[in-house]
């Protein structure tokens, strides 16, 4: 089995500054992981996955993400955050044997203010 | 190109009520999912579907059926609502090969009184 750890339920953050949103997943084998972005009174909408190869990977809306083996770490990461980008921010995992049942966190709520 | 359509959108039953959520997607994909979305609690699952005929239980059934009626149609049933059981619904679905791009309807918002 697999969890996911999101610790920050809540991120503030200034329009154009960086932003982080931290991941951390458990799991006793190899994983694919997800970002996923909820807009208010929307579905969710993956902005990007890693499942091998590079472990920097860029998705959509200029957000990137970060495959940290050894500290089981995916944070999501923006250099130049906009207010279009207030969202609730899931992260979410699944073991390569069975990629198409994911786990998702608890979800981390972006507000971007002027 | 509608996606994944969920019906209805809002619903308030009282305690013991039955009822069923209705998701279609057009996407001809394989797998669905019925989520449930609760306040500090991310999304868990309930129900998916890997393919037509087949069905299996997620993080939290209990309380719930499904039916995967066609390729399409992936339904929820509530025989006996209960307060627990308000929450915003979601479906989903998925490509065979879309390893981890789960698609999702819009949300059904359910209030058990």
């Amino acid at each position: 089995a697999q969890s996911v750890t999101q610790l920050d339920s809540q991120v503030p953050v200034f329009e154009e500054a960086p932003v982080e949103l931290r991941c951390n997943y458990s799991s006793s084998v190899s994983v694919y992981l997800f970002w996923y972005v909820q807009y208010p009174n929307q579905g969710l909408q993956l902005l990007l996955k890693y499942l091998s190869g590079s472990t920097l990977v860029k998705g959509i809306n200029g957000f990137e993400a970060e495959f940290n083996k050894s500290q089981t770490s995916f944070h999501l990461r923006k250099p130049s955050v906009h207010i279009s980008d207030t969202a609730e921010y899931f992260c979410a995992v699944s073991n390569t044997g069975g990629g198409n049942k994911l786990t998702f966190g608890t979800g981390t709520q972006l507000k971007v203010e002027l | 190109n509608a996606g994944v359509t969920q019906t209805p959108k809002f619903q308030v039953l009282k305690t013991g009520q039955s009822m069923t959520l209705q998701c279609a997607q057009d996407m001809n994909h394989n797998s669905m999912y019925w989520y449930r979305q609760d306040p500090g609690m991310g999304l868990r699952l309930i129900y998916y579907s890997a393919s037509e005929g087949t069905t299996d239980k997620g993080e939290v059934p209990n309380g719930y059926n499904v039916s995967r009626l066609n390729k399409r149609e992936f339904s929820l049933r509530l025989e006996s609502a209960a307060p627990s059981q308000t929450s915003v619904y979601f479906c989903a679905s998925m490509l065979d090969r879309g390893i981890g791009e789960l698609f999702f309807g819009e949300g059904s918002r359910l209030t058990v009184l």
